[in-house]
């Protein structure tokens, strides 16, 4: 069974700090999805990473990689309160079309 | 293009009542899946729809059930409702063999 765990699970971070969310996920998969959720939202596609390696930027936030790990890292940098968000990685099982595996999100909170 | 739309965005019902969610995939895709996310918790896969059929089914009762239409559209059922099913039911569209999938911004159900 694919399980993906994200950590921390809270995250409270002063505007222009740098941190790094975690997730980790247990079986071999080779796309790894991170999502952003306002509260009462829907789901905003963050990133889509399909290879070992891959690195994706937009804006203040960077996200990678490393399938021999099993694990990708969401880093921010310099925060501003407009981050402040849930964040969601998940991961398909490796057959292909298949749903989506959610972790249970990092609710990152900015403050001045 | 209007996206992934969903119908309604709210509804409050009565413990034992049945519910039907509505959803419109993303023009173009052909796969439609549903997710709850309970509070505070990641979206937890119900069941995906394919060329009208159900593909596959996460770990949730007979009391859901869906139909997915020949225009790719979808309806989740829920019946004999329980306060535990209070949750934002997440409808997600792609295409079959894609990369991504769509989210639409959600029903919230709250059973009283």
């Amino acid at each position: 069974e694919l399980k993906v765990e994200q950590n921390p699970l809270f995250l409270s971070m002063q505007e222009g700090k740098n941190y790094t969310i975690y997730c980790n996920y247990s079986t071999t998969s080779d796309r790894l999805y991170w999502y952003r959720q306002d509260p009462g939202k829907s789901l905003e596609s963050l990133f889509v990473l399909l290879s070992n390696g891959a690195v994706k930027q937009e804006g203040r936030l960077m996200a990678s990689l490393d399938t021999k790990a099993r694990l990708s890292t969401l880093h921010i940098t310099a925060a501003v309160h407009d981050l402040s968000a849930t964040y969601f990685c998940a991961v398909d099982s490796p057959s292909g079309n298949t749903p989506l595996v959610f972790g249970k999100g990092t609710r990152l909170s900015v403050i001045a | 293009d209007a996206g992934v739309t969903q119908s309604p965005t709210h509804l409050i019902k009565t413990r034992g009542q049945q519910v039907t969610l509505r959803c419109s995939p993303k023009s173009g895709h052909d796969t439609v899946s549903w997710y709850q996310q309970a509070l505070g918790q990641g979206p937890q896969f119900i069941f995906q729809y394919y060329e009208e059929e159900e593909r596959q089914r996460g770990n949730f009762p007979d009391r859901f059930s869906g139909h997915q239409f020949p225009n790719y559209s979808s309806e989740l059922n829920v019946n004999a409702l329980l306060l535990g099913d209070s949750a934002l039911y997440l409808c997600a569209s792609s295409l079959a063999g894609g990369i991504e999938a769509f989210f639409g911004q959600g029903t919230r159900l709250t059973v009283v």
